[in-house]
């Protein structure tokens, strides 16, 4: 079954203690990205990677760090963690020229207390 | 910059009623347009997309048309049923840049009561 998998799905930390949401797809797809999902703002861009090796930042990259080391792997990292990134993340993958029709994973609530 | 505006929920209808999401955008170049469906725990899936003006999207009785002259794409449905209560996304993806960045409005929640 063609899927985007991310852990965990629910997470409570503290503030600063590093934590890494893995993000994985099974569709070959080159292009993957993060979103946080925030009440009234819809969902917004945090991180997005056109193929292995390569990363660029969205439009709310602050406080996130991104690897791509392989095709399948996304994982988005955050080194010292805020209340302000209690939030809801969306991994999400497709193919380029694919025109908009992304794939999202099912999401992790995480809040920072 | 591009932008996706759509009107505010909560939408609470009754089972057999008549749907209009609303969503306007404003884009400087040709962009394809999407309804994305968001169901309660889950992630955002593809609801029905338009590529150029004039084009109709649709899928399990959804509609929208590209409308260009009104830079509109408003969802539609003529009976919805409680199975469609979920968050609904209207997006947008431009094609300028050298990838499909995608904006997303604020999404609008329906609840659709028996």
């Amino acid at each position: 079954e063609a899927q985007v998998t991310q852990n965990p799905r629910y997470l409570i930390t503290v503030t600063g203690k590093k934590l890494t949401v893995t993000c994985s797809q099974n569709m070959n797809h080159e292009y993957m990205s993060w979103y946080r999902q925030d009440p009234g703002l819809g969902l917004r861009q945090i991180y997005y990677s056109m193929n292995v090796e390569v990363t660029d930042k969205g439009d709310v990259p602050e406080g996130y760090k991104v690897s791509r080391k392989e095709k399948r792997n996304f994982p988005l990292i955050l080194e010292s963690p805020s209340p302000n990134q209690t939030s809801l993340y969306f991994c999400a993958s497709s193919q380029p020229g694919g025109a908009g029709e992304l794939f999202f994973g099912e999401g992790s609530r995480l809040t920072v207390l | 910059g591009d932008s996706v505006t759509q009107m505010e929920g909560p939408v609470t209808l009754s089972e057999e009623a008549f749907l209009t999401i609303n969503c306007t955008y404003t884009a400087t170049g040709y962009p394809s347009l999407f309804w994305y469906v968001q169901y309660p725990g889950e992630g955002l899936q593809l609801l029905l997309k338009a590529t150029k003006a004039d084009d109709k999207g649709s899928n399990k009785g959804f509609e929208a048309t590209y409308r260009k002259e009104t830079t509109s794409f408003h969802l539609e449905k003529g009976s919805v049923q409680v199975s469609d209560s979920a968050v609904y996304f209207c997006a947008l993806s431009d094609r300028r840049t050298s990838y499909d960045k995608v904006i997303f409005g604020p999404g609008t929640s329906l609840s659709v009561i028996p």
